[in-house]
């Protein structure tokens, strides 16, 4: 399997520009998560997905971000407009809930580098 | 809610030595606790994680963690570090039963020849 897939892996763009940053889970995975990590806050979550279906988008910053999973292949993280504190590497995860279990590994893909200027 | 400390932010140690990479976690239920490994320019992959059981956690790379109720720790250890160590380390806890883990801040493993 080739693993979390994400692209692009590094974007510049300039403040108020839209960006959409995107996702391919690991195939039979059926949760999905949006990770930022910058020096000042660390790793945070921003939102997550079962199924295709958003479940706490709680660490979603504000209204310019939005995240998107049409099916269970591919995801959307877009931010409009864009601000220069939005600079960061973003993840994407992948992880498999199994009926009955409490506990599932999430694979992490290799992150998208963004820089807003 | 849970919390994770990682006490050090940079690890220094010369090549061959041991090494501890402390975490401590505070949680009102009881936790799964895992260590999560970055290497440069790379995503996050698990090193080791405690779900339940034997409280010495054995992982990846030779790397092995100890789980200690008392004290809430989950310290990472390695009796003899290579160059290719070299990276972010991450602590995480989440509730058991959750599989949304809230992370540390990182500590900077850096080995030097």
């Amino acid at each position: 399997d080739a693993g979390v897939i994400q692209s692009p892996r590094h974007e510049v763009t300039e403040m108020g520009q839209e960006v959409t940053l995107r996702c391919k889970p690991i195939s039979g995975h059926n949760s999905l998560f949006w990770y930022r990590q910058t020096m000042m806050r660390g790793l945070e979550l921003l939102i997550y997905f079962n199924n295709n279906v958003p479940i706490d988008d709680s660490g979603m910053p504000e209204d310019r971000f939005s995240a998107k999973m049409p099916n269970a292949s591919f995801s959307t993280l877009k931010i409009q407009p864009s601000e220069p504190r939005d600079s960061a590497v973003y993840f994407c995860a992948s992880s498999s809930l199994a009926m009955g279990s409490s506990y599932n590994e999430q694979f992490f893909g290799p992150g998208t580098r963004l820089t807003v200027l | 809610a849970q919390s994770v400390t990682q006490l050090d932010s940079q690890v220094p140690v010369f090549e061959e030595a041991p090494v501890e990479l402390r975490c401590n976690y505070s949680s009102s239920v009881s936790v799964y606790l895992f260590w999560y490994v970055q290497y440069p320019n790379q995503g996050l992959q698990l090193l080791l994680k405690y779900l339940s059981g034997s409280t010495l956690v054995k992982g990846i790379n030779g790397f092995e963690a100890e789980f200690n109720k008392s004290q809430t720790s989950f310290h990472l250890r390695k009796p003899s570090v290579h160059i290719s160590d070299t990276a972010e380390y991450f602590c995480a806890v989440s509730p058991g039963g959750s599989y949304i883990p809230t992370f540390g801040r990182g500590t900077s493993l850096i080995v030097h020849p």
